[in-house]
């Protein structure tokens, strides 16, 4: 089953402490991206990658970093989380060659920072 | 800076009417892509329908439609024959062409079909 899986689902810690947040796609897809969902902001994007090694920041990358070491993992890490990213976390993938109809989301993953 | 606007918040309608949502967006870019994603409560996102700009014909799917205005920058969203399950938090999205993988949402409104 094509599929975008983002671990964990649900996640609480304290400010300071170092997560990350996994995303792998089964799909083959050149294209990922990182969005945050907040109340009344609706989704801005973190980070986007093109492909393996190509990475570039979205509309609110300050306080995240990204890899992407292979086509299919494209993790998204916190390094001293604080309580302003307590946020519902989405990972999406996309084939090169089509437009973004075609976009597949991961469930996402609900972060509180305490 | 490109941004999407949704003016209304949230909306109700009842079963079996339709309900038009709106959007409007602010570039200067000639050549992009529109669309609209759906979000029920299970918080998974569905694209309902996209447009691009450069094609005069406004899309449908099925019970959905699109009024793309280009000169106005609007991209309004018609939901027709309103079912249960289109109760959901819809976003209206922009991307630039041009190898962009930029996708600008605009906040989301939140909508309630009611028996």
């Amino acid at each position: 089953e094509a599929q975008v899986t983002q671990n964990p689902r649900y996640l609480i810690t304290v400010t300071g402490k170092k997560l990350t947040v996994t995303c792998s796609q089964n799909m083959n897809h050149e294209y990922m991206s990182w969005y945050r969902q907040d109340p009344g902001l609706g989704l801005r994007q973190i980070y986007y990658s093109m492909n393996v090694e190509v990475t570039d920041k979205g509309d609110v990358p300050e306080g995240y970093k990204v890899s992407r070491k292979e086509k299919r993992n494209f993790p998204l890490i916190l390094e001293s989380p604080s309580p302003n990213q307590t946020s519902l976390y989405f990972c999406a993938s996309r084939p090169r060659q089509l437009s973004f109809s075609s976009q597949h989301f991961g469930d996402g993953t609900r972060l509180s920072i305490l | 800076a490109q941004t999407v606007t949704q003016s209304q918040p949230e909306m109700s309608v009842q079963e079996a009417e339709t309900v038009t949502l709106s959007c409007t967006y602010d570039t200067s870019e000639n050549n992009y892509y529109l669309f609209w994603y759906k979000q029920p409560p299970s918080r998974q996102m569905i694209l309902v329908i996209r447009q691009e700009a450069y094609k005069q014909q406004n899309a449908t799917e099925n019970r959905f439609s699109v009024n793309f205005q280009k000169a106005a920058k609007s991209f309004s969203l018609k939901i027709s024959d309103s079912q249960l399950g289109d109760t959901a938090m819809y976003f209206c999205a922009f991307n630039p062409q041009g190898g962009s993988e930029k996708l600008v949402f605009g906040k989301g409104m939140k909508l309630t079909v009611n028996p």
